[in-house]
């Protein structure tokens, strides 16, 4: 069974860093394929993309976030953490790690380059305020 | 940037209806396109992805369609525990959700 749970600050005061940790279990996180990517959302708004790292290591970044985002996984403990510089009232939002692997249509396609979040943590909230 | 747009934002149904819930994408994305159900204090979930493929575990009740920039879920017989908010998600570039529909009882 797959879990992953989000932990963090709950406020952050703002230009401060905020770090939210993933922590999962049932997958590994070096088997080709399977990735943790985070979203966020912020009270009464859609559900926003921030950041995907894979098996491999590589990392991708929603374009308007970038240059604040930084991610790291341990590969040993299972864990993902996403570091966001600078916060300010507008990061106030429920983090969610989510966990990414190959697809399968019902017809035994593979679908390798398909981003779908498979399954996801329960959230954290975090508000940034001073 | 690839834009998604659902609608309606909302709409009021009664248990047994059947409802259809649009996504348009700014630009085509091919079948990129998943669909996902949030209920309040519980994770997302996947319900759809490359457009018409039902994840594992998911009722049948659930059906997705479409390609290039329409796309549509629908909900055969509505059930209790399918009153949520559903969003659809592209993954044709970087990912990105739609705004969301929120399914409440009529």
């Amino acid at each position: 069974q797959i879990t992953l749970k989000e932990s963090g600050p709950t406020l952050v005061k703002p230009t401060q860093a905020l770090n939210v940790t993933c922590t999962f279990s049932g997958f590994s996180l070096t088997t080709p394929g399977v990735g943790v990517g985070w979203i966020r959302q912020p009270p009464g708004k859609t559900l926003e993309w921030l950041a995907l790292i894979y098996w491999n290591d590589d990392k991708r970044f929603s374009p308007s976030l970038k240059s604040r985002l930084t991610l790291t996984k341990d590969s040993s403990r299972n864990q993902v953490v996403l570091t966001m510089t600078n916060v300010d009232p507008g990061d106030t939002a429920t983090y969610y790690c989510a966990h990414r692997n190959y697809l399968t249509t019902t017809f035994g396609v593979r679908l390798t380059q398909h981003v779908a979040f498979l399954v996801w943590g329960q959230g954290t909230m975090v508000t940034v305020s001073s | 940037d690839i834009q998604m747009t659902q609608s309606p934002s909302s709409l009021y149904a009664s248990v047994g209806d059947r409802v259809t819930i649009t996504c348009r994408a700014s630009q085509t994305i091919s079948t990129y396109l998943n669909w996902y159900q949030h209920r309040p204090g519980r994770a997302p979930r996947l319900l759809i992805f490359a457009a018409s493929s039902l994840q594992a575990g998911v009722p049948s009740r659930f059906s997705g369609s479409g390609s290039g920039t329409e796309f549509t879920l629908t909900i055969d017989s509505l059930q209790a525990e399918d009153f949520a908010t559903y969003y659809c998600q592209q993954s044709f570039s970087f990912p990105a959700f739609g705004g969301g529909t929120k399914v409440e009882i009529k």
